[in-house]
């Protein structure tokens, strides 16, 4: 089965610094991977995805991640940090055709 | 177009009784999902569905935990009885293509046993 764990349950940056959020998976076929975000009181929507080919992959706001096979990583950055990026970011696997599995969470602060 | 809708958005009760949560997915997506989401942690399948199939539910604690998904659209997902390691938020989530991982979530029913 596939797992995903996010290393850092919460992170906090500066406005205006980088944002790293880490995510590690393990899986037993190539994985599409996933961020979702989700601000208080919404639902999760999807931020990026990771399916095949290109391994640097942009998403909304300004957000990328980086599929690394050999570090079997897929972690989120975002190079300046704004106050409306506050939120919990989860990442995911797919795990067969249609069920996602998520990581723990990360809760992203970010400090005026 | 409107999202996934989920009723209630809050509930509390007290332990012992039962609660129903309702969900209403995006229109023309045939897979709908409810997940649970323990405090401090990323959500957890229950049971998806492909239109009125229940075609994953190995999660669902099926000894007070029930779904319904008539007429293959709205959903309900009940709990009775209820117990206070029940509480937590219950998201719904549909989707429209099979093997993307794009799922669209509402916003969640908390649910506070007492």
């Amino acid at each position: 089965a596939q797992s995903v764990t996010q290393l850092g349950s919460h992170v906090s940056v500066s406005e205006g610094a980088l944002v790293l959020l880490r995510c590690n998976y393990s899986s037993s076929v190539p994985p599409y991977l996933f961020w979702y975000v989700q601000y208080p009181n919404q639902g999760l929507q999807l931020l990026l995805k990771y399916t095949t080919g290109a391994t640097l992959v942009k998403g909304i706001n300004g957000f990328e991640a980086e599929f690394k096979k050999s570090e079997t990583s897929f972690h989120l950055t975002k190079p300046s940090a704004h106050m409306s990026d506050a939120a919990e970011y989860f990442c995911a696997v797919l795990e067969g055709a249609q069920k996602l599995v998520f990581g723990q969470g990360t809760r992203l602060t970010i400090n005026p | 177009e409107a999202g996934v809708v989920q009723s209630p958005r809050y509930k509390i009760i007290e332990k012992k009784q039962p609660v129903a949560f309702w969900c209403n997915p995006i229109s023309g997506h045939n897979t709908l999902y409810w997940y649970l989401q323990n405090l401090g942690q990323g959500p957890e399948l229950l049971i998806r569905y492909e239109n009125e199939e229940a075609v994953d539910d190995s999660q669902l604690p099926k000894d007070r935990f029930s779904a319904e998904r008539l007429k293959g659209v709205d959903s309900t997902l009940k709990i009775q009885p209820a117990e206070l390691g029940d509480s937590a938020v219950y998201l719904c989530a549909s989707s429209s293509r099979q093997g993307t991982g794009e799922l669209f979530f509402g916003e969640g029913s908390r649910l506070t046993v007492l």
